[in-house]
Parts: structure tokens; C-alpha cells; sequence
């Protein structure tokens, strides 16, 4: 168990909708980051929040957002899902921002877009 | 950004082999992370290394960052082996924060 907690772990949803996947990071980490591992793309960095404000911004699409809440937990919100937005979504976290300590990830949120 | 290179891609082992999964990465790191990825998806820290040598049971793990790679070792391997081995180095320097992952090594451990 790595401490970060991620929720729902499983959503079924269908094309043009919006849904919010949720993480909760180890206690005493201030940084959250965001990937997606899907089947074409591998593991790609979406996005990192550091204590609130977004640090690093990645390949991520502008349907999709995100935002960490002065509880440090975050959320990723993606909308008007399309089939290709199927994917593993990780959260991961660190106690700073600049990466160069272990950094521990969830156990992910499948997502599927039917 | 940096580039990252596992090899192989693919592996096939008899259960109580050893094996070697290297890393290459194209700039200087101050983090290095190998995670084992299992066939339910999660994501398992290895090890932290962004030089140097650390051991864990029947892993070990080398970083020789001047020269640009990681090695991964894995002694006596097991069925529960099995699964996506995946390096992801950060590139050290202003402006980089995340990890970078390569695409992996598909290691099969068969009985």
C-alpha cells in the first residue's frame, strides 16, 4: 500500500459525458501529479499541483482539468469523453514539488467511455 | 525532454532464471524510479535510484548516471514475477519535475 488513495477505481461512462476521478495523497506530501497510461500511449504526465498551485503541465487535453484543494486532495476532471479517453488514470504524490525524492503512486481509476 | 530506452522489450524466462532489464536515458537525472506493474494494473515501487546500488531480496538495482543507465537484476525469478517492468527517470535541472517512463519490459516468468 503506497498511501495515495484513489477513487472510484472502476467507471463505466458513456461518450460526451463528465466525470471526476479523485486522489488523496500521502500524508505530509504537498504534490500531487496526474498520468494516463493508455494501450497506444504508455504512461504520459498529465499535470502536477505543488501545495495548491499548479507546478508542471504535461500532454494534457483541455477537455480535461484539474485542481488541488487546500486539503491537498486533488481531483482530475475530464469531459466530453470520447472512446479514445479510456485509459488507467494514475495519481501519484511527493512531499515537494521538484521530484527529486521517491514519488508513490495509487492504485489507479480504469476508466472506460462506451 | 528526456528520452528513455528499456531493453528488451519482451521477455520470456523459465521459473528459477536470472535476468537484466536495462535502462538508458538521454540527460543527467536526480531521480530514478523502477516500478513493477502487475497484470491488476497497480503500479509497485522497486526502487529509488538515481545512482548508486541498492539491493531488495532477489532485486537489485544499479544507476551509473554518468554514463546513462539503469540496470535492474532479478534473481530466481518467480511466477509472481511476472508483469511490466517500467524505468522513469526525472531529468535534473530547473523546470523539470515529473517522471518520464519508458515503454517497458514484458516479463513473462513461466513455470
Amino acid at each position: 500500500d503506497s498511501g495515495v488513495t484513489q477513487t472510484p477505481k472502476h467507471l463505466i461512462t458513456a461518450t460526451g459525458q463528465r466525470v471526476t476521478l479523485r486522489c488523496s495523497p500521502r500524508s505530509g506530501d504537498l504534490s500531487v501529479y496526474w498520468y494516463q497510461q493508455s494501450l497506444d500511449q504508455g504512461l504520459q504526465f498529465l499535470i502536477q499541483y505543488y501545495n495548491g498551485e499548479e507546478r508542471a503541465k504535461g500532454n494534457i487535453l483541455e477537455r480535461f482539468s484539474a485542481q488541488q484543494f487546500p486539503d491537498l486532495h486533488s481531483e482530475l476532471n475530464l469531459s466530453s469523453l470520447e472512446l479514445g479517453d479510456s485509459a488507467l488514470y494514475f495519481c501519484a504524490s511527493s512531499v515537494n514539488g521538484r521530484g527529486g525524492n521517491t514519488i508513490y503512486f495509487g492504485e489507479g481509476s480504469w476508466l472506460t467511455v462506451v | 525532454g528526456i528520452q528513455v530506452e528499456q531493453s528488451p522489450p519482451d521477455l520470456i524466462l523459465q521459473e528459477g532464471a536470472n535476468s537484466t532489464l536495462r535502462c538508458n536515458f538521454s540527460d543527467s537525472v536526480n531521480n530514478l524510479q523502477w516500478f513493477h506493474q502487475n497484470p491488476w494494473g497497480q503500479l509497485i515501487n522497486l526502487f529509488y535510484i538515481p545512482s548508486g546500488t541498492k539491493q531488495n531480496g532477489r532485486l537489485s538495482a544499479t544507476t551509473v548516471a554518468t554514463e546513462r543507465y539503469s540496470l535492474l537484476y532479478i534473481s530466481s525469478s518467480q511466477t509472481t514475477d511476472s508483469g511490466v517492468y517500467f524505468c522513469a527517470p526525472k531529468r535534473s535541472g530547473a523546470g523539470s519535475y515529473q517522471l518520464t517512463f519508458g515503454k517497458g519490459t514484458k516479463l513473462s516468468v513461466i513455470p
